[in-house]
């Protein structure tokens, strides 16, 4: 299986300022039709997890350009500028290249 | 607009068997490179893939528990079925749908499944 790592575990931002979240895959997510497949996702308290990033660095629909991923073949970075109250909660990445699908084990944005 | 929604038993006992019903509107399962995943997430934990099928009734299945899963669908009525056999205490936790187009971009609210004697 591939594993996803995610650093840090938690973060606390104070609102205006910007934060950085990285994700690590023990395998390249790069397809050989130049796709990356990792993809980041926001849970906020208590609600589902909502996609925010898809294919490393294509904005979802709906989300704030304050957001933006990029990467490599295996180290990936979401960035959020301007964080605001709203962002809060925990931040998963995702590799759909291969099965299993995996999750990096989350990081948890709060606020100062 | 997209939406999903899960329903399930709420609670079951040791040895039974899961059925959770995925209900969405919004897209067809019958269109070209649509599907639709299963997840589940225990209380305080991570996400935990379970299972796809595609519009072309292709299915996959995460290995750690294959042989107890059981993916379907219904797309006359917009449905998307999963079955765990033979739950045990360590099944308990939310199981999420969400739809695959561009990754697994729309997600359901959820449903608690508890395993309980």
């Amino acid at each position: 299986d591939i594993v996803m790592t995610q650093a840090p575990l938690s973060v606390s931002v104070t609102p205006g300022e910007s934060a950085s979240i990285s994700c690590r895959s023990s395998k390249s997510l790069l397809h050989s039709n130049g796709i990356t497949y990792v993809y980041w996702y926001l849970q906020k308290p208590g609600k589902s997890p909502q996609l925010l990033i898809y294919r490393m660095s294509n904005l979802a629909s709906g989300v704030p350009d304050r957001f933006s991923g990029s990467g490599s073949e295996t180290d990936f970075t979401l960035k959020i500028s301007r964080v605001e109250a709203e962002d809060v909660g925990i931040y998963y990445c995702g590799q759909l290249l291969e099965n299993p699908w995996t999750f990096g084990g989350g990081t948890k944005l709060e606020l100062k | 607009q997209v939406t999903l929604k899960e329903s399930g038993p709420g609670i079951l006992q040791p040895s039974q068997t899961l059925s959770l019903t995925c209900t969405f509107s919004g897209f067809s399962l019958s269109t070209y490179g649509m599907g639709v995943g299963w997840i589940r997430q225990p209380s305080g934990k991570g996400l935990e893939w379970l299972a796809n099928i595609w519009w072309d009734d292709d299915k996959y299945y995460n290995p750690s528990l294959k042989n107890r899963l059981t993916i379907s669908k219904d797309t006359s009525n917009n449905q998307a079925f999963l079955k765990i056999t033979n739950v045990d205490t360590a099944d308990t936790a939310t199981y999420y749908c969400a739809r695959i187009k561009r990754g697994l971009d729309y997600w359901g609210q959820g449903v608690m499944v508890t395993v309980s004697s």
